[in-house]
């Protein structure tokens, strides 16, 4: 498809183990967000990228949080030793960068963490 | 903190217009409004954005007051298919890209 694709969807993880959330924007993108949503709530902003370029990961919770664009596409967020608190769902966004091009969204990730 | 205020719910007959408020009074003047919705398990989904001037596309229409402190986001003709989460944000800009702050946003519920 052309929109941007997360996987997995969904994820369970026991609290203390560490998972990795895949993001694969629309081809050609080369700005990418991360967010994350918690039930009830907007999107949260973690980190941007351009290209693959980490321009601001002001968002990011704490230093247990990791996101990569090694090649400026594909984007992996990385959550080590998960925390209950981590439960939200993940979502990640792209557009061309330039001007006022709007965010086109995935679906998302939904963490549980038990 | 999110630069926008909206009401938590509203509710819509199906096939009238459903009118959006949101209130951003401490907008700059080279910010723009951007309307986003979300529906049940989805992404957000853009709809559309603005600066001063009304715009219209195939989705809705935005208006936006002479002083910019307040917007309404219009759906001509409410479907079911349109009842989600409506976000309207306000675009802070810096650098060649942005970040977008998100309000808890409107529930819209269109009715049969």
């Amino acid at each position: 498809g052309a929109g941007v694709s997360q996987s997995p969807r969904y994820k369970v993880a026991k609290r203390g183990q560490d998972v990795a959330l895949r993001c694969d924007p629309i081809s050609g993108h080369v700005s990418l967000f991360w967010y994350q949503q918690a039930l009830g709530q907007g999107p949260e902003f973690l980190t941007y990228f351009q290209n693959e370029a980490q321009l601001d990961k002001s968002g990011l919770p704490s230093d247990r949080f990791f996101a990569e664009r090694p090649e400026g596409s594909v984007s992996t967020l990385k959550i080590q030793r998960t925390q209950q608190e981590d439960s939200a769902v993940y979502l990640c966004a792209s557009n061309r960068g330039t001007g006022n091009s709007p965010l086109h969204f995935g679906n998302g990730t939904r963490l549980t963490v038990t | 903190d999110a630069k926008t205020t909206q009401p938590t719910s509203m509710d819509c007959a199906e096939g009238r217009a459903a009118n959006l408020p949101c209130n951003h009074s401490t907008i700059s003047g080279n910010e723009y409004v951007y309307w986003y919705r979300q529906i049940h398990s989805q992404g957000p989904q853009y709809i559309i954005h603005g600066l001063k001037n009304n715009e219209t596309n195939e989705m809705a229409s935005l208006i936006i007051t002479e002083d910019r402190k307040s917007s309404t986001l219009i759906l001509p003709h409410a479907t079911l298919r349109d009842t989600a989460v409506y976000y309207c944000i306000v675009r802070v800009a810096w650098d060649s890209n942005y970040q977008l702050i998100w309000g808890a946003g409107t529930k819209l519920i269109i009715k049969p």
